[in-house]
């Protein structure tokens, strides 16, 4: 089955230890986006990629950088973790659907990072 | 400021009833409206969209109502499954805007009682 897959489910990581979260995708879709949802909030894009075009959103801290080697990979990384950046992190994508962009996403299970 | 509010947190509906979810938003650039579905320890999958040239769209037990003048819109299920326990997410975008930009609300948690 075509999917959106997530590693690891789960990560901790110590206050101001880097670490990186991986996501790939069999759908060969055009873009993939990070989403940061925290507790009870409604997830929150910090950037995207449209093929090899990195599109940062204006809010997203700079603490936040992301990587996409190739069409199936994508790492959401973290430079210097702060508590607030514990959270659930997921990864999306989208293709096209004819000539258009397909709003609809395909989503990941998510990346729950805690911060000890 | 949150453009796209689902002022419910929760919502506790019977087995066969209907659940009616509902959602705001405040952008009127906003062109194409979708509702994600949410399992615990899941990413959110797709339920069902509408574009603003409709005003209602259904599929199956499920149907969104788009109300362009109250910047409202609804999700009935019908009729209600315990397998429906879910949070629902509305989203919004504008069509063949910024790479297909989603901004979410907050979701709603469903619980169907049997």
């Amino acid at each position: 089955d075509a999917m959106v897959i997530q590693n690891p489910r789960y990560q901790v990581t110590q206050f101001g230890k880097p670490v990186t979260l991986s996501c790939s995708q069999t759908l060969n879709h055009n873009v993939m986006y990070w989403y940061q949802q925290k507790s009870s909030q409604a997830p929150k894009l910090l950037f995207h990629y449209y093929d090899k075009d990195f599109n940062n959103e204006a809010d997203t801290p700079d603490n936040f950088q992301s990587r996409r080697p190739n069409t199936s990979f994508c790492f959401l990384d973290i430079r210097s973790p702060g508590l607030g950046d514990a959270a659930m992190y997921l990864c999306a994508t989208s293709g096209h659907l004819r000539d258009r962009l397909d709003h609809e996403q395909f989503f990941g299970p998510g990346t729950r990072l805690t911060v000890l | 400021d949150q453009q796209v509010k689902q002022n419910s947190p929760s919502l506790s509906v019977q087995e066969g009833r209907i659940s009616i979810l509902n959602c705001d938003y405040t952008n009127s650039m906003f062109d194409y409206f979708l509702w994600y579905k949410k399992y615990p320890a899941e990413g959110p999958t797709f339920l069902i969209s509408i574009s603003s040239i409709k005003d209602k769209n259904e599929d199956g037990r499920f149907t969104v109502f788009l109300n362009k003048s109250a910047k409202h819109l609804s999700l009935h299920i019908v009729p209600s499954q315990p397998g429906d326990s879910a949070v629902y997410f509305c989203a919004a975008s504008v069509y063949g805007g910024s790479q297909g930009n989603l901004i979410f609300g907050k979701g709603t948690k469903l619980s169907v009682k049997p």
